[in-house]
């Protein structure tokens, strides 16, 4: 299974923009992009997914190059409650999920 | 429409006490997953069943085991319960196409053993 690698921690403030990049150079050539978002004591939800270029939503923005070896997802203008673990996952059955990374953000 | 349901959301076991925690999904999906989510840390996928009749192991399957009782129900169970199992675990079921994936996850249940 291809791996994925993302940062542990991210901190921003409300207002910004926050970019969080996530590592997987052995992508699989059907593999999808997924990210998700899971805040305390609740199951991970689904945010966005792409396949290449840029895929944007009315929460998110992903970011894929044409090697497709990485991924960036940008939240726009993030608040107090887009604090919460982000992960990127890669398609497949047995899907894994990463420690993620945790965004933080304040006032 | 309910989605993804677990039941119990609390459980306290004693040592050695045996437990399934259940799942239903009404999303008609085929595969369905467990996952363990211990303080501070992600997901590891315990057992996961791509379709109704067949279960497999994932990252940290020791100490349970699992029924696909039908599409719509995966039950773990915990033959015998440890301190080490103590965790909030997740049910979800993922939609799954030629590498597109999207997961829905039950509530969970916040598993302790003392």
């Amino acid at each position: 299974l291809a791996k994925t690698t993302q940062p542990i921690s991210m901190d921003s403030y409300e207002g910004q923009e926050v970019n969080i990049t996530c590592s997987h150079n052995n992508i699989a050539t059907n593999d999808y992009i997924t990210w998700y978002q899971q805040f305390p004591s609740q199951g991970p939800r689904f945010i966005i997914q792409g396949y290449k270029t840029k895929v944007t939503n009315e929460v998110a923005s992903l970011f894929i190059p044409a090697d497709r070896k990485s991924s960036t997802l940008s939240l726009p203008r993030v608040s107090l409650s887009d604090t919460a673990v982000y992960y990127c996952l890669l398609g497949g059955f047995k899907t894994i999920f990463g420690a993620g990374t945790r965004l933080f953000v304040k006032a | 429409n309910a989605g993804v349901t677990q039941t119990p959301k609390f459980q306290v076991l004693k040592t050695g006490q045996s437990m399934t925690l259940q799942c239903a999904q009404d999303m008609n999906h085929n595969s369905m997953y467990w996952y363990r989510q211990d303080p501070g840390m992600g997901l590891r996928l315990i057992y996961y069943s791509a379709s109704e009749g067949t279960t497999d192991k994932g990252e940290v399957p020791n100490g349970y085991n699992v029924s696909r009782l039908n599409k719509r129900e995966f039950s773990l169970r915990l033959e015998s319960a440890a301190p080490s199992q103590t965790s909030v675990y997740f049910c979800a079921t993922i939609h799954s196409r030629t590498g597109e994936t999207e997961a829905f996850f039950g509530q969970g249940t916040r598993l302790t053993v003392v």
